[in-house]
């Protein structure tokens, strides 16, 4: 059964500071991965999808690695800022359905 | 962009009245989910459907069922509810294939059972 672990579960920065947000990951059978980000009482937006014959996906300041022999990925988020204060969610998809990890809620501080 | 709607926002129902919560995509996806999301211990699998009147069961489907009669449609429904299933439900639309189906999600439904 696939475990997808967050680490950290909270973080807090000052405004303008990278981000950097991990995923693992324990069978790296995978067809691809995708971060999502969660406002409170909301849904999930879709950030990336890192198919598995990728190394890397980009989008604006948002930036996501994999490395799936490793059964790992990282989640970038360059000079962030307080409207990037969320909980992020990373899943993977190895079959037709995606295990996720429980999250990690940041908080940036203006 | 792919929109996914939810009938309702919050629900507040009784115990054991029976409970329907609709799901609508406007991408002619062929997948779709529902998950439920609790504090500790994350989104897990409900149900699933890859075409109409075809369902999957996901990881914790007891005391729930689907329906699904047209392709834009995802109905899940409580026979029976109870308080354990105060949750978020959330919806969710992608795809067929497994490669690059991305999945889009609804905005959620908080239920509550008193």
């Amino acid at each position: 059964k696939q475990e997808v672990t967050q680490i950290p579960a909270a973080l807090s920065v000052p405004e303008g500071e990278n981000l950097v947000l991990n995923c693992s990951f324990t069978d790296s059978a995978i067809y691809n991965l995708q971060w999502f980000r969660q406002d409170p009482g909301k849904g999930l937006t879709s950030l990336l999808l890192i198919q598995s014959s990728q190394r890397e996906q980009t989008s604006g300041r948002l930036n996501a690695s994999l490395d799936k022999s490793s059964g790992r990925s990282t989640l970038y988020i360059a000079a962030s800022q307080p409207g990037d204060s969320a909980t992020y969610l990373c899943a993977v998809n190895d079959d037709y359905k995606l295990s996720f990890g429980a999250g990690t809620t940041v908080t940036v501080r203006a | 962009d792919v929109k996914v709607t939810q009938s309702s926002r919050y629900l507040v129902k009784r115990t054991g009245e029976k409970v329907f919560l609709e799901c609508v995509q406007d991408m002619d996806h062929e997948n779709m989910f529902w998950y439920r999301q609790d504090p500790g211990l994350g989104l897990r699998l409900i149900y699933f459907s890859y075409d109409v009147k075809m369902k999957e069961k996901g990881d914790i489907p007891e005391g729930y069922s689907v329906s699904r009669e047209k392709k834009e449609r995802f109905s899940l429904i409580l026979e029976s509810a109870s308080t354990n299933q105060t949750s978020m439900y959330l919806c969710a639309s992608s795809t067929a294939g497994t490669s690059k189906n991305e999945q889009f999600f609804g905005p959620g439904t908080r239920l509550t059972v008193l």
